[in-house]
């Protein structure tokens, strides 16, 4: 059971244009979402998150939006840029103990920037 | 920052033998670490969480006797695949968590470990 779904399993989209990537979301626990980048062979790198209680969050290029009663979020990247390209993975965890709160990543977005 | 240090980052072993996979947090302390999976494209699979001092928790699906996981120290948790086969080959990713009001991050991986069985 795919409780994160990222159902674009790929994207491409023209350098200094928006990437919009989306992710859903089945289980109501979830209350802090993040977004990664990962290259092959490589362990992912952290991007930005958001809390239950906020719908948007931002930093720099990247904006993270969070729709909770679609159980939806979207990462921006406003504008694309070559070193963009890689595979995204949105990840979500359930409030729990502190240090005890595992990921749940959904299935990953390849994004191509065309230069 | 907070850093993970995974080694080794690829092994080839040979069927029926052990490898071991360490992670070392470099400049805090993991009293949890989170174990993932990964095949060529696919997602990240959790496969196990460690807790410094007790036994492992396995998710649903995966050998606890097969993955022996490790977390005797604060910085140090291991992975042992034990009689890999070929069909354990994989990318082994490891994750602990951080402070989320000190460091927003959330969560940080080690550089991820190219198993390969033949």
């Amino acid at each position: 059971d795919q409780q994160v779904k990222q159902n674009s399993p790929s994207l491409s989209v023209q350098e200094g244009r928006i990437s919009i990537l989306n992710c859903d979301y089945t289980n109501s626990m979830f209350d802090y979402f993040l977004w990664y980048k990962k290259y092959p062979a490589e362990g992912p790198t952290f991007l930005i998150s958001i809390s239950s209680i906020k719908d948007k969050n931002e930093d720099g290029r990247f904006t993270v939006f969070l729709n909770k009663s679609a159980k939806h979020l979207s990462l921006h990247i406003v504008p694309s840029q070559p070193g963009d390209s890689a595979v995204y993975f949105c990840a979500a965890s359930e409030a729990s103990n502190f240090g005890n709160e595992k990921l749940t990543f959904g299935t990953g977005t390849r994004l191509t920037i065309i230069p | 920052g907070a850093v993970v240090s995974q080694h080794p980052s690829w092994v080839i072993c040979k069927s029926g033998t052990s490898v071991k996979i360490e992670c070392r947090s470099l400049d805090f302390q993991a009293t949890t670490m989170f174990w993932y999976r990964q095949f060529p494209k696919q997602s990240l699979m959790l496969m196990a969480t460690s807790n410094e001092g007790s036994k492992a928790t396995y998710e649903q699906g995966v050998e606890k006797d097969k993955f022996l996981i490790n977390h005797a120290s604060l910085t140090l948790s291991t992975l042992t695949v034990t009689s890999a086969h070929p069909e354990d080959s994989s990318f082994y990713i490891c994750s602990a968590p951080l402070d989320r009001v000190r460091a927003n991050y959330g969560y940080t991986f080690g550089s991820g470990t190219r198993l390969t069985v033949v």
